[in-house]
């Protein structure tokens, strides 16, 4: 059973556009949600994380919102620019334990 | 920086075959991980290790063991190489629980079994 549901599984942006990927968690004890950066051929990367008594996080054009009430999380990019093209994964942590969504492969065209 | 090393990039097995792949982190982290990533199905934890000597199973680690025998070094095993274990493996390695203990991905190794 998947204990984070991503969504989308692929999107396409111009340059510019502010793509959103979502991700919802079933366990209230997860208490960290990062976010991970994959380029081809690379292992994913730590981009942005946040812990459950923040509603926002923001770090550069990388913005997670989160609500605790509905389980949910997302990520939002600004103005987003050909080389953030990539996959994106979201996950949720227990100390010693990740769950990770399914991913997300994000595609800006110039 | 912290460097989680996977020791081949890639690798082309038969079926059948014992194959091992080895990852080493240089950070001193007490825990290591292994996870496949398959298309649409995001990265499975395969095992994962928090000390020397000690393993957990993760959620799929049917047709795989692994070794750790020192804090930096983490091996997983496929004991009999079949076609379904083509894929990417992963190794991680975090500090453990904390504030902030977001894990570090090596390269991965793209492991085809034919």
């Amino acid at each position: 059973q998947q204990q984070v549901k991503q969504s989308p599984q692929s999107l396409i942006v111009q340059k510019g556009g502010i793509p959103i990927i979502n991700c919802a968690y079933e366990n209230t004890a997860f208490d960290y949600f990062p976010w991970y950066q994959q380029f081809p051929g690379k292992g994913p990367a730590l981009l942005i994380a946040i812990r459950p008594d923040v509603s926002e996080k923001k770090e550069g054009r990388f913005t997670i919102s989160f609500n605790k009430s509905a389980k949910q999380f997302s990520l939002h990019i600004m103005d987003s620019q050909p080389g953030d093209s990539a996959t994106y994964f979201c996950a949720a942590l227990l100390p010693n334990d990740m769950r990770f969504g399914a991913g997300t492969r994000l595609t800006v065209k110039p | 920086d912290v460097k989680v090393t996977q020791s081949s990039r890639y690798l082309v097995k038969r079926t059948g075959e014992k194959v091992f792949l080895e990852c080493v982190q240089d950070m001193d982290h007490e825990n290591m991980f292994w996870y496949r990533q398959d298309p649409g199905l995001g990265l499975r934890l395969i095992y994962f290790s928090y000390d020397v000597k000690m393993k957990e199973k993760g959620d799929i680690p049917e047709g795989y063991s692994v070794s750790r025998e020192k804090k930096e070094r983490f091996s997983l095993i496929l004991e009999s190489a079949s076609t379904n274990q083509t894929s990417m493996y992963l190794c991680a390695s975090s500090f453990g629980a904390g504030w902030d203990y977001g894990y570090t991905f090596g390269s991965g190794t793209r492991l085809t079994v034919v």
